[in-house]
């Protein structure tokens, strides 16, 4: 009964370099989330997956981050030329996938832009 | 733009009193109402949802909805120092797979 996982949980890079961030969502769910949560502020929603449907991407900040999901598990999001705002705590999602259900949270991936 | 609006706290009540925290959202069409708990430099977890107007009561936690109103609040009785930590309203957008709004959290802190 493991739960969501996220790797690394800790990332420093430099500016300008393109980093990736991993999912391992729970093991039969099939909705997977993205969030980015900045320092002192709330979740803020990024994109999610639901199956086989098209990606909702509507809350990707800009064209340098996509995300995939290989398999209908474990999902990758790409910082590509990353800055300085990109700095934050990268957190992962995933939910059985029905309306009304509950998302349970990964530890979190921090990123630090230098 | 849906909105979730907290305030940011912090709140701050003795051992073994009631602590309400508040919500209100702007969306109408949201059907699903979460109460998340974060302690510091840890993701958020799960303490209450409810998704019908009145209150839900689990063990020392009720959540409390009024959609007319468009307010969502949370309850904790007998407040513990462990109950310290930022809390987290979330709404969802519409209705159909979920996408939750987040509020920026209330900071709770309980006083021994």
């Amino acid at each position: 009964g493991a739960g969501v996982s996220q790797s690394p949980s800790n990332k420093v890079t430099e500016k300008g370099k393109d980093v990736e961030l991993r999912c391992d969502p729970i093991s039969g769910h099939t909705a997977l989330y993205w969030y980015r949560q900045s320092l002192g502020q709330g979740l803020e929603f990024l994109i999610y997956f639901q199956g086989n449907s098209a990606p909702d991407k509507s809350g990707l900040p800009s064209d340098r981050f996509s995300a995939e999901r290989t398999g209908g598990s474990v999902s990758t999001l790409t910082i590509q030329r990353t800055q300085q705002e990109d700095s934050a705590v990268y957190l992962c999602a995933s939910s059985i996938g029905g309306p009304q259900e509950t998302q349970y949270f990964g530890p979190g991936t921090r990123l630090l832009v230098l | 733009q849906k909105e979730v609006e907290q305030n940011s706290g912090p709140l701050s009540v003795p051992e073994g009193a009631i602590a309400s925290l508040n919500c209100t959202y702007s969306d109408r069409g949201s059907q699903s109402f979460f109460w998340y708990r974060q302690y510091s430099g840890k993701s958020p977890e799960l303490i209450m949802f409810i998704y019908s107007n009145g209150d839900k009561e689990d063990g020392r936690f009720t959540a409390q909805l009024n959609k007319a109103s468009q307010y969502v609040s949370l309850l904790i009785r007998d407040s513990q120092p462990s109950d310290s930590a930022t809390y987290l309203c979330a709404v969802s957008e519409g209705t159909g797979f979920q996408k939750l709004v987040f509020g920026t959290g209330t900071r709770l802190l309980v006083s021994p």
